[in-house]
């Protein structure tokens, strides 16, 4: 079974500056499978980038993805106010077919 | 407005059964495959089950296999969870979600309902 792990677990930033987030997985995936979503308290996630480094419809480009293989990475490259948050990645599964979540990164105003 | 509106959650007995609905609006629903995902109080998620744009596939996490049953009328265009023998640790928010065109992930959610397992 594929395993995402994040990491850090929690990070603790000022807003303004930069905030680099890890997912790795168990097993090599293809960039095309690899997803982020950001989620705030009582709210539902959004997504933020699909494809591992494609932003979805009316994110901004504070927001990039990068990586491949099992090493991949989010970065905020100036955190805004709304941007404290809790992030996951995930990963599809093509067969059979089937979708993993990492256990998340709590982004807090330090 | 492209929106999903979950509904049919409650408090439910250890080994009772809840069917949670999902009504979407604003694309075309049989285009798209859909799915479940869950978030346990405190959590992170967990994906529950998925149904193709066709009906031709479904699919489930091993946690809920054999328990529920995901489901779709295009003509109404609402999405459906049937679950049974349901336990306590079923207890979670439940969102709907629409696959993207990427197949990949989920660019529309619902705001969730609540199911809460317990006698």
């Amino acid at each position: 079974e594929s395993v995402l792990t994040q990491s850090p677990g929690t990070l603790s930033l000022s807003p303004g500056e930069r905030a680099t987030l890890s997912c790795r997985a168990s097993q090599s995936i293809s960039s095309s499978y690899l997803a982020w979503y950001q989620q705030k308290p009582d709210q539902a996630p959004r997504l933020l980038i699909y494809d591992a480094s494609r932003r979805a419809t009316g994110i901004p480009d504070r927001f990039s993805g990068s990586g491949s293989g099992t090493d991949f990475t989010l970065t905020i490259s100036r955190l805004e106010p709304e941007d404290f948050a809790v992030y996951y990645c995930q990963r599809f599964v093509p067969s059979p077919p089937g979708w993993t979540f990492g256990q998340g990164t709590k982004v807090e105003i330090k | 407005e492209v929106q999903l509106l979950e509904s049919g959650g409650g408090l439910v007995q250890p080994g009772g059964s809840l069917r949670l609905s999902c009504a979407a609006s604003g694309f075309i629903f049989s285009n798209y495959g859909m799915t479940w995902v869950r978030q346990a109080p405190g959590k992170g998620l967990e994906w529950v089950s998925g149904i193709s744009a066709g009906e031709e596939s479904t699919d489930y996490a091993d946690s809920v296999k054999g328990r529920v049953t995901i489901s779709r009328d295009t003509s109404k265009n609402i999405l459906f969870l049937q679950m049974n023998s349901l336990r306590a640790e079923d207890t979670a928010v439940y969102f709907c979600a629409k696959v993207a065109d990427t197949v990949s992930a989920f660019d529309i959610w619902g705001q969730g309902t609540m199911v809460t397992v317990s006698s």
